[in-house]
């Protein structure tokens, strides 16, 4: 059984400055990597995916994340954050059968401050 | 592509009361989804449909929770006997039937029972 941890329950960081976000998994096969984000009051958005490939994937708002097959590790990273990014970030793992169906990790909240 | 939709957003209802929640995809999504996600915890997968067919339902959390998708369209998920610890935000989301298709969540409908 596939399985998501994530180490962080809370991240504080001031605005421009960098952040990472920590994710590690099991998994017993292959693996398909995802980050969602929660705004308040709002439902996840997806970041980024990677599927294969290149094991540094970029995503929207400025998010990458790299893929470390050895570290069973898919760390989500931002150089410089804005107030904006203040949210929950959710690790997600699919096998690619049961329909795509994703585990995820219980959630890192990230909280800029200015 | 209006998103996925969910009503109602929130619902309070007494224990032992009956609830049916109700969620309209992608149009041009085959698959649909259900998560739950309580306070703090990443989304916990229930159920999914490939158009009507569900093709997994053995992680529903108990035989009070069933759902629907009658005609390949919109779904239904209704808790019965309700219990103050079905309280949590209830998810849907879906997607194409590729691997790998990444999953569209909708706002979520906010269960509280009293």
């Amino acid at each position: 059984a596939q399985s998501v941890t994530q180490l962080d329950s809370q991240v504080p960081v001031f605005e421009e400055a960098p952040v990472e976000l920590r994710c590690n998994y099991s998994s017993s096969v292959s693996v398909y990597l995802f980050w969602y984000v929660q705004y308040p009051n709002q439902g996840l958005q997806l970041l980024l995916k990677y599927l294969s490939g290149s094991t540094l994937v970029k995503g929207i708002n400025g998010f990458e994340a790299e893929f470390n097959k050895s570290q069973t590790s898919f760390h989500l990273r931002k150089p410089s954050v804005h107030i904006s990014d203040t949210a929950e970030y959710f690790c997600a793992v699919s096998e690619g059968n049961a329909g795509n169906m994703l585990t995820f990790g219980g959630g890192t909240r990230l909280m800029v401050k200015p | 592509d209006t998103g996925v939709s969910q009503n109602p957003r929130h619902k309070i209802t007494k224990r032992g009361q009956n609830v049916t929640f109700r969620c309209d995809p992608i149009s041009e999504h085959n698959r649909l989804y259900w998560y739950r996600q309580t306070l703090g915890q990443g989304p916990e997968f229930l159920t999914y449909f490939q158009n009507e067919a569900q093709l997994e339902k053995s992680r529903l959390l108990s035989d009070r929770f069933s759902a629907e998708r009658p005609k390949g369209s919109f779904s239904t998920l209704e808790i019965q006997r309700t219990e103050q610890g079905d309280s949590a935000m209830y998810l849907c989301a879906s997607s194409f039937d590729r691997i790998n298709s990444p999953l569209h969540f909708g706002n979520g409908t906010r269960l509280t029972v009293t």
